[in-house]
């Protein structure tokens, strides 16, 4: 059983278009994550999200926006992509969300914008 | 803020033993984690350290001094299978959570 699954696994799309990335996880966590993963493979928190609060790094556009539609899903939706978005984007999660707790990562989407 | 230092690449031989040093400059601090990624992998947890001191793992180790923040990872005899990326990784009060930018272990035969 697949703890934290994503789709899809690769995704190419041209400039100006909006995609959505899915994640699941099935470990009973209260908090998920989502991370981009550049090309020198700088892993940089975009949002954390439980139940209660959404966490999100200011250095993010407002062009991503996280979505859950219950606890076990945690989507990304891009719009207008741009050149610069494409990367690897992991989805996490974790049992209670504080910072010293196990994240479990995803296996990746790698996202490429022509 | 927080930033993190590591060396950007380690190489070493099978069987030998590595050492992978991580700094870190935070506004608040409740530990450090490592994790390892193969290339084209997901990042996978390894450790973590909240107090100061050793923790063993197998044939991985990590220690901690909050007193002069810094961590090391502590890898013993390699395997080729070693051969990966290793971040060391900061939680704060928040739910912030920052990887640093990463060691590339090469490990040859």
């Amino acid at each position: 059983d697949t703890a934290v699954s994503q789709t899809p696994k690769y995704l190419v799309t041209q400039m100006g278009n909006d995609k959505s990335i899915k994640c699941e996880q099935n470990l009973g966590h209260d908090t998920m994550y989502w991370y981009k993963q550049d090309s020198k493979k700088f892993l940089k928190i975009m949002f954390s999200y439980n139940n209660k609060e959404l966490i999100i790094n200011e250095t993010v556009p407002n062009r991503f926006s996280p979505k859950s539609p219950d606890k076990a899903h945690l989507n990304l939706h891009i719009n207008s992509l741009e050149l610069g978005d494409s990367a690897v984007y992991f989805c996490a999660s974790s049992q209670a969300g504080g910072s010293t707790d196990t994240q479990y990562f995803g296996p990746g989407t790698r996202l490429t914008v022509l | 803020g927080q930033s993190l230092e590591q060396p950007s690449e380690v190489t070493a031989v099978e069987g030998a033993i590595v050492q992978i040093n991580c700094t870190y400059q935070t506004s608040g601090f409740y530990g450090l984690s490592w994790y390892q990624q193969h290339d084209g992998g997901a990042p996978t947890f390894l450790s973590y350290n909240a107090l100061d001191g050793l923790e063993e793992t197998g044939r991985f180790s990590s220690f901690l001094s909050r007193s002069d923040s810094y961590g090391y990872l502590l890898l013993q005899e390699l395997q080729m299978k070693d051969s990966a990326s290793y971040f060391c990784a900061v939680g704060d009060y928040g739910q912030n959570f920052v990887f640093g930018p990463g060691t590339r272990l090469s490990v040859l035969p």
